[in-house]
């Protein structure tokens, strides 16, 4: 299986603060990885796919970079909508597996 | 644009199974596939398997092996889970999840989630 450990686990920050998430893979998922956001009892919410493309409707601060093993989710400035936790996943293999998530908190 | 609705929630004794719901809504499952994700209380999004209804193919977590089941029936677009031999642990907000498979594989539509409680 292909592990995934994402950091920081968690972060406090600011309303307007740039904030960089990462993800490492054990081994090369080419492009497959995905970032999603999360609030409080909600369903998670699409992000990124392709470990760049921004999906549909996700305003122009999240963005993403990365391909192989070594990736990031960075948001350029920090919105009050935007306190949640975000999960990276790899879609690579056959078994889909999430990163442990990081919650951004509100400093 | 389609919805995921879920069925309600359960409470199921250890040892017993439960089998949870995903119905599509304003669309057909079409060439999708169906994933399914539970997250225990207070912790991170866990993947436990996906079918691919047109083709009738299914693939699990190593983890659940043996104890999920996942399927879906294309007429009436519905998806199911069934999780047997339940304990303590599987206490979780269990949901689906279309899987948009054109280049890269990706969850763009969750279902609306579905509490399982398993208690004595």
């Amino acid at each position: 299986d292909i592990q995934i450990t994402q950091s920081p686990s968690s972060l406090s920050a600011s309303v307007g603060d740039r904030v960089t998430i990462t993800c490492r893979t054990s081994q090369s998922v080419s492009s497959y990885l995905i970032w999603y956001q999360q609030k409080p009892g909600k369903a998670p919410k699409l992000l990124i796919y392709g470990a760049s493309t921004l999906h549909s409707g996700v305003p122009s601060r999240f963005s993403g970079s990365g391909s192989g093993t070594d990736f990031t989710l960075t948001i350029s400035t920090l919105q009050p909508e935007d306190f949640a936790t975000y999960y990276c996943q790899q879609t690579y293999s056959d078994f889909h597996n999430f990163g442990q998530g990081t919650k951004v908190e509100i400093k | 644009q389609m919805q995921l609705v879920q069925s309600g929630s359960e409470v199921k004794k250890p040892g017993s199974s439960v089998k949870v719901s995903c119905k599509a809504s304003g669309g057909t499952f079409g060439s999708y596939a169906i994933t399914w994700v539970r997250q225990a209380p207070g912790q991170g999004l866990e993947w436990m398997g996906r079918t691919i209804p047109v083709l009738g193919l299914a693939n699990y977590a190593q983890k659940f092996q043996g104890r999920v089941t996942i399927t879906a029936d294309k007429s009436t677009s519905t998806a199911y889970m069934e999780l047997s031999s339940l304990r303590s642990e599987d206490t979780a907000l269990y949901f689906c999840a279309r899987e948009e498979s054109v280049y890269y594989y990706y969850l763009d539509v969750w279902g609306t989630g579905t509490m399982v409680t398993v208690s004595s």
